[in-house]
């Protein structure tokens, strides 16, 4: 079965720093892609950045990079020069072969000044 | 630009009624889900589709019922709805493709008396 852990439920940062939020998985298929979307608290879903678990780099999407470790299992989001409308819930997100699309439990970011 | 709609946005009910959540989207999309989310829950994956006339169960399917009969549309049904349903619904849907990311609706927030 598969599984995303997301163990921060909470994040911290201040404005203009570099903020890491962790996400491990856990699959035996060997093709897989990950996702990071974001919900501020108006609630709507926001894809930031996608993960192939064959693609060579990292993929970057503007201040957002995903550190992607395959041997550990492990996709973590770097916000990159943080701003106030940061501020949000950040999910992980996993696709497996069989198209079934499964979320982590989230960690809410604050930005503060 | 409707993208992902549904409906109703907000709905009350008694323990033992039933109702249907509609999930429309224009975009052609193979792929739809339906997802719960509940505070420290993140995202649950209730049923999927991978196109017209197929579903397949997701994390917590049990009391819900889906059908996918037209391919823009997916029909997520509570036949006798419980407390413990109570939470906001997103429906979403992606293209076929590894790196289809997930269009969601805005949310249908139930509350079950």
């Amino acid at each position: 079965a598969q599984k995303i852990t997301q163990t921060q439920p909470g994040m911290f940062v201040q404005e203009k720093e570099a903020v890491t939020l962790d996400c491990t998985y856990d699959t035996s298929d060997p093709s897989y892609g990950l996702f990071w979307y974001k919900q501020p608290s108006s609630g709507e879903m926001i894809f930031l950045i996608y993960q192939g678990s064959y693609d060579q780099q990292n993929a970057t999407e503007g201040r957002y990079s995903l550190n992607f470790q395959k041997a550990r299992k492990s996709a973590n989001l770097v916000i990159s020069a943080s701003q106030l409308g940061d501020s949000a819930m950040y999910f992980c997100a996993m696709r497996e072969w069989s198209d079934k699309l499964i979320f982590g439990t989230g960690t809410r970011l604050q930005v503060f000044p | 630009n409707a993208g992902v709609t549904q409906t109703p946005k907000f709905r009350v009910l008694k323990t033992g009624q039933s109702m249907t959540l509609l999930c429309a989207q224009d975009m052609n999309h193979e792929y739809m889900y339906w997802y719960r989310q509940d505070p420290g829950m993140g995202l649950r994956l209730i049923h999927y589709s991978v196109g017209e006339g197929t579903t397949a169960k997701g994390e917590v399917p049990d009391g819900y019922n889906v059908s996918r009969l037209k391919k823009q549309n997916f029909l997520l049904g509570l036949e006798s709805a419980a407390p413990s349903q109570t939470s906001v619904y997103f429906c979403a849907s992606r293209r076929q493709g590894d790196t289809g990311e997930l269009f969601f609706g805005e949310g249908s927030r139930l509350t079950v008396l």
